[in-house]
């Protein structure tokens, strides 16, 4: 089974516009945390934003944010007043296991493809 | 800051052929290092993974090796390279003493394999 389920290939949004990209997850550690990436045309992979499973509040940073739905195991990436320069791959990943134990390894979605529409 | 550099960024090789890619990363002491391989249109697959000089895990049983030699140097090999090595490849660093964990990715190398 797939730990990491982007359900969208493709998605496309209207400058300044909200888009919300999904992520489901599958695992049975109590500690994980869980990441999204951006890769550009340029091949570049971009942090954008962490949660950790114990974090009681959703992660914000700048115009991102997570929805995190620890019941459902969801972690959807939230832009806000989308921009051209958001286009891109976005993915997102997972860490199994607490800091400082043995598992040190991401593991990624196939990644959902942003297009933004001026 | 923390910066981390790939070479090269863009490689052709014939099938058959050796392979070296080098990473290095500056401004940080003993992290944690990581070969990923992408496909054209897929997600990242981890290939190797290293705590510390020396010391490298292999995910994927494949033609490709990894070494480190220095803390902060991390080369992927080949002695003779497949079609299913071309692929764009990713290395990234990590610190378990930083809470995310978060792991920072290189600008990639771009492999075809002919």
């Amino acid at each position: 089974a797939q730990k990491i389920t982007q359900t969208q290939p493709g998605m496309f949004v209207q400058e300044k516009e909200a888009v919300t990209l999904d992520c489901t997850y599958d695992t049975s550690d109590p500690s994980y945390g869980l990441f999204w990436y951006k890769q550009p045309s340029s091949g570049e992979m971009i942090f954008l934003i962490y949660q950790g499973s114990y974090d009681q509040q959703n992660a914000t940073e700048g115009r991102y944010s997570l929805n995190f739905q620890k019941a459902r195991k969801s972690a959807n990436l939230v832009i806000s007043a989308s921009q051209l320069g958001d286009s891109a791959m976005y993915f997102c990943a997972m860490r199994e296991g607490s800091s400082g134990g043995s598992n040190y390894k991401l593991t990624f979605g196939k990644g959902t493809l942003l297009t933004v529409n001026p | 800051s923390q910066t981390i550099h790939q070479w090269p960024a863009t490689l052709v090789q014939p099938v058959g052929s050796p392979l070296s890619l080098e990473c290095t990363v500056e401004g940080t002491s003993n992290p944690n290092l990581y070969w990923y391989r992408q496909a054209a249109g897929r997600g990242l697959q981890l290939l190797f993974y290293s705590v510390g000089i020396g010391q490298i895990s292999s995910e994927v049983p494949q033609n490709l090796s990894a070494s480190r030699p220095q803390d902060r140097q991390f080369i992927l090999s080949s002695k003779k390279l497949l079609l299913s090595d071309s692929g764009f490849y990713l290395c990234a660093w990590g610190r378990l003493a930083v809470s995310t964990d978060t792991q920072y990715f290189g600008p990639g190398t771009r492999l075809t394999v002919l």
